[in-house]
C-alpha cells in the first residue's frame, strides 16, 4: 500500500489550493480516505473524510473552506482547500483504511502547506 | 488546545514498562470503544498500533497494549527497546461534528 501526496507549497492568506493523494495498492473508492494535518503547536487534527458511498464529513475548523473528493478512474483523492488562513499551516496527510471511519491504517508522507503574506 | 488530555513525556529504561495515559469525556473515549493509538518517529508518519482500545494491527509487537477505563484510555508498553522511543498519539471517536479527535501526544524516550 502505498500512498503519495502531492500539491503542498506556499499560498497567500485568501488563496486556494488543492492536494491530491494517489493510491496504490489501495483502492481510494472503496476504502474510508482521511485527510489529517499536524502542526507543531497542535498536534494531529483530523480534517476530513470521504467514505465509501461518497458522503463527506469535515471538521467544524474548515467546513464550508475545504471539500474532499475523489476521482474513482485515477484513484485519486483530493482535498480543494480555499480562503486559506494562516492557522491551517501544517503538514497534510492523506491517510486510509479498509474497514473504519475511526481509525487510520495507512498514511501519506505528508505535503507541507505554508499560509503566509 | 487538543479534544484528549496525554503527558507531554514519559520515559523508561530499556526492558522497563511504561503507560501512557489520554484522558477525555463521555462524549469520546468514555462512550465507545473507538480508541487508537499511533506511534510517530520525528519526519515520518504516524503508524496505527491499536485501534479500537486494545487490537493491534498484523505486524505490531504484542510488546504495545491498550486498555480503558472510564474516560480514560492507557497504552503500555513492556519491555522497552530504543526503537520505541517517538511520539505517541492517542485518537477517539467524538459524538461532536469532529468525529475523530486526538490527543496531543506524549514523547516518549527510552534512557
Amino acid at each position: 500500500v502505498l500512498l503519495v501526496e502531492s500539491g503542498g507549497g506556499l499560498v497567500q492568506p485568501g488563496e486556494s489550493l488543492r492536494l491530491s493523494c494517489v493510491g496504490s495498492g489501495f483502492t481510494v473508492s472503496s476504502n474510508y480516505m482521511s485527510w489529517v494535518r499536524q502542526t507543531p503547536g497542535k498536534g494531529l487534527e483530523w480534517v476530513s473524510i470521504i467514505y465509501s458511498d461518497g458522503s463527506a464529513f469535515y471538521a467544524d475548523s474548515v467546513k464550508g473552506r475545504f471539500t474532499i473528493s475523489r476521482d474513482n478512474s485515477k484513484n485519486i483523492l483530493y482535498l480543494q482547500m480555499n480562503s486559506l488562513r494562516s492557522e491551517d499551516t501544517a503538514i497534510y496527510y492523506c491517510a486510509g483504511d479498509c474497514c473504519s471511519s475511526r481509525r487510520v491504517d495507512h498514511w501519506g508522507q505528508g505535503t507541507l502547506v505554508t499560509v503566509s503574506s | 488546545q487538543s479534544a484528549l488530555t496525554q503527558p507531554a513525556s514519559v520515559s523508561g529504561s530499556p526492558g522497563q514498562s511504561i503507560t501512557i495515559s489520554c484522558t477525555g469525556t463521555s462524549s469520546d473515549i468514555g462512550g465507545y470503544n473507538s480508541v487508537s493509538w499511533y506511534q510517530q518517529h520525528p519526519g515520518k508518519a504516524p503508524k496505527l498500533i491499536i485501534y479500537d482500545v486494545s487490537n493491534r494491527p498484523s505486524g505490531v509487537s504484542n510488546r504495545f497494549s491498550g486498555s480503558k477505563s472510564g474516560n480514560t484510555a492507557s497504552l503500555t508498553i513492556s519491555g522497552l527497546q530504543a526503537e520505541d522511543e517517538a511520539y505517541y498519539y492517542c485518537s477517539s471517536y467524538t459524538t461532536s461534528s469532529t468525529l475523530v479527535v486526538f490527543g496531543g501526544g506524549t514523547k516518549l524516550t527510552v534512557l
